[in-house]
């Protein structure tokens, strides 16, 4: 059981709009602490995506977003495309465990 | 070229013993901390441990706390973890990842990862 808590998976056609929620707690998305996301295709290195909530890195396409409200934080991706077909990760601080602490994970399939 | 790539796993009983490595190329190693991560099979992403620049600072997660020990040489740009008293539940493919903030507080996240190693803990 993932201390933050993700969809296993979520599903759209080539085009669309999807979101990917990360929900915490009060010892970690809620006490403030920022949260970061990022892509993983099996066997690969994972890539950041969206650190500090909002931000991309230079090379990541602006059809990432990222926002965090209350407990919560969501990705959002626009104009899906055959290439982001992957799994994606949240992370962010824990001040109980007193270490970073991940989602589940989240299993995107572009239709 | 920016990279990272670990060496050293393999299968290993139960109770035993590996030491895996992290070699770090095209950035100023010292100047930065630096994570072990895993993926159990089937599972998702768990943060194992991350050492500050200097090595003067260390965290685990408590899954690991007690058995683990991260280390670096930074003359080697080398980043290592020991891992002792290995269980069945330690099987996973280790990241060597660089960290971006400061291990010391709050805002730390991962913005280059390695290939990872698979660890095998059976008997």
């Amino acid at each position: 059981q993932s201390v933050l808590t993700q969809p296993p998976s979520m599903s759209g056609a080539p085009g669309q709009r999807v979101t990917i929620s990360c929900t915490g707690s009060s010892s970690n998305i809620g006490s403030g602490y920022d949260v970061h996301w990022y892509q993983h295709l099996p066997g690969t290195a994972p890539k950041l995506l969206i650190f500090g909530n909002s931000n991309r890195p230079s090379g990541v396409p602006d059809r990432f977003s990222g926002s965090k409200s209350g407990t919560s934080a969501s990705l959002a991706i626009s104009g899906l495309q055959a290439e982001d077909e992957a799994d994606y990760y949240c992370q962010s601080y824990d001040s109980s465990l007193s270490g970073s602490v991940f989602g589940g994970g989240t299993k995107l399939t572009v239709l | 070229e920016v990279q990272l790539l670990e060496s050293g796993g393999g299968f290993i009983q139960p109770g035993g013993s590996l030491r895996l490595s992290c070699a770090a190329s095209g950035f100023t190693f010292s100047s930065y901390a630096m994570s072990w991560v895993r993926q159990a099979p089937g599972k998702g992403l768990e943060w194992v441990s991350a050492i500050s620049g200097s090595g003067g600072s260390t965290n685990y997660a408590d899954s690991v706390k007690g058995r683990f020990t991260i280390s670096r040489d930074n003359s080697k740009n080398t980043l290592y973890l020991q891992m002792n008293s290995l269980r069945a539940e330690d099987t996973a493919v280790y990241y060597c990842a660089k960290v971006r903030g400061s291990v010391t507080t709050s805002y730390w996240y991962f913005d280059l990862w390695g290939r990872g190693t698979l660890v095998t803990v059976s008997s």
